[in-house]
């Protein structure tokens, strides 16, 4: 089955470093990408999107993304962190042979201390 | 509504009582998908549709669970004899079909906790 994984589980960071979260999939074929950020006590948000063209996406909040097709991955990136991106991170994927539904990766705990 | 809309918040009941929740879409949105989201991080798909029609069930535990989306009605998940390793936050999400039902917006859960 397809998986996806979010290798940092609890990432602590000062205000103002750069931020690079990471997520890979377990799929050689065509995927459509996600980022979700959950603050907290609040719903997941959509952060930004893959679907085609351009590989590096840029979303809300100053957050970017790249997808690297060779490696499985895309990473979510912002420059400089601020204490209002402490939240949960939810990287998600639909693989177009599981028809629509997203799988999620575990998801990363991201504390920006001021 | 502009929202994603879950009803109730928080929901107890004691083992083998039945549990209900309800979402109500984004208006014009015609994909509708339940997740469960087991210790706060483990989220998995349940079941999704479109309209009112099933579209994909293949996460669904058929023996407790069973959901619909009738026509003029919030969408709802049924849980009969509850277990506690049904305490969860079920999400719903919507989506519009110019997007296939790809981009998902989220409703804020329900949070189940059997005793």
């Amino acid at each position: 089955a397809q998986s996806v994984s979010q290798h940092n589980h609890h990432v602590i960071l000062s205000e103002a470093a750069s931020l690079e979260l990471g997520c890979n999939y377990s799929y050689g074929g065509t995927v459509n990408l996600f980022w979700y950020v959950q603050y907290p006590g609040q719903h997941l948000q959509l952060l930004l999107k893959y679907f085609s063209g351009d590989p590096l996406v840029k979303g809300i909040k100053g957050f970017e993304a790249e997808f690297i097709k060779s490696k499985f991955s895309f990473n979510l990136r912002k420059p400089s962190v601020q204490w209002s991106d402490t939240a949960e991170y939810f990287c998600a994927v639909n693989f177009y042979n599981a028809g629509n539904m997203l799988t999620f990766g575990g998801g990363t705990r991201l504390m920006v201390k001021p | 509504g502009e929202e994603v809309a879950q009803t109730p918040k928080h929901l107890v009941r004691g083992e083998g009582q039945k549990a209900k929740l309800y979402c109500a879409p984004i208006k014009g949105h015609s994909y509708v998908f339940w997740y469960q989201q087991v210790l706060k991080n483990e989220f998995k798909f349940l079941i999704s549709f479109q309209n009112e029609n099933v579209f994909d069930e293949t996460g669904m535990p058929k023996e407790r669970f069973s959901a619909k989306c009738l026509p003029n009605s919030p969408c709802s998940l049924e849980i009969q004899a509850t277990k506690l390793e049904d305490s969860a936050v079920y999400f719903c999400a919507s989506s519009p079909i110019l997007t296939g039902g790809n981009e998902q917006f989220f409703g804020p859960g329900t949070r189940l906790t059997v005793l």
